[in-house]
């Protein structure tokens, strides 16, 4: 098992463009989510998805949107990149029908950074 | 009332001693109390967790000590070794919601 995977791994954008993080994971969870890590901030919540088709909106969804076309899958986009969005961006994935009060496993992380 | 306090910042503990971390929460309605560790490069990995019916768990020589009625709970890691210089975070979740402490970067002294 992969476990929960991200890519790319880094990327460098300019104010403006566009891109799509993608995060796979292959243990059948039904419950996806996407954080933001900046430095002495911890990580916050972006939007999350509890099945397929779904998504919901964390703790800070301004300029971000997600989709969930299928369950291993969930795609976050950054329709018009800005400097703040630089950040460390981390996707996780959890099983529990409970929702996410259950152990979240975590992709290794994609640095973005927004010039 | 969505906070979740975490302290120290950073915290420098000699190999073999008690590193003791510490968090405090607003919200009654969360339920489950996680620590997660990260070390430099990696994504954040489950490390123990606790949820209010209890008032302690020890899983080898870490313990989440939990305090209800103060809305704090704490780690404590025993016989630190430097291989738990790590970056601690503590969360509260429940009703929908996960928030993270700011996390506490550990460093034991060999």
């Amino acid at each position: 098992n992969a476990g929960v995977t991200q890519t790319p791994k880094f990327r460098v954008l300019k104010t403006g463009q566009s891109m799509t993080l993608l995060c796979a994971q292959d243990m059948n969870h039904e419950y996806m989510y996407w954080y933001r890590q900046d430095p002495g901030m911890g990580l916050r919540l972006i939007h999350y998805s509890v099945g397929e088709g779904t998504t919901a909106k964390g703790e800070v969804p301004d300029g971000y949107n997600v989709s969930r076309l299928k369950k291993q899958n969930f795609l976050l986009g950054l329709e018009s990149a800005a400097p703040s969005q630089t950040s460390v961006y981390f996707c996780a994935s959890s099983y529990d029908r409970r929702g996410i009060l259950d152990t979240q496993y975590f992709g290794p992380g994609t640095r973005l950074t927004v010039l | 009332q969505q906070q979740v306090k975490q302290s120290p910042q950073s915290l420098i503990v000699q190999k073999g001693g008690i590193s003791i971390i510490n968090c405090a929460y607003e919200n009654t309605a969360f339920d489950y109390f996680p620590w997660y560790q990260q070390f430099p490069g990696k994504g954040p990995a489950l490390l123990i967790a606790i949820r209010p019916d209890v008032s302690e768990k020890k899983e080898g020589r870490f313990t989440i000590s939990f305090n209800k009625s103060a809305k704090q709970f704490s780690l404590h890691i025993m016989d630190s070794q430097p291989g738990d210089s790590a970056t601690y975070f503590c969360a509260a979740s429940g009703d929908d919601k996960i928030i993270f402490g700011k996390g506490t970067r550990l460093h034991i002294l060999p």
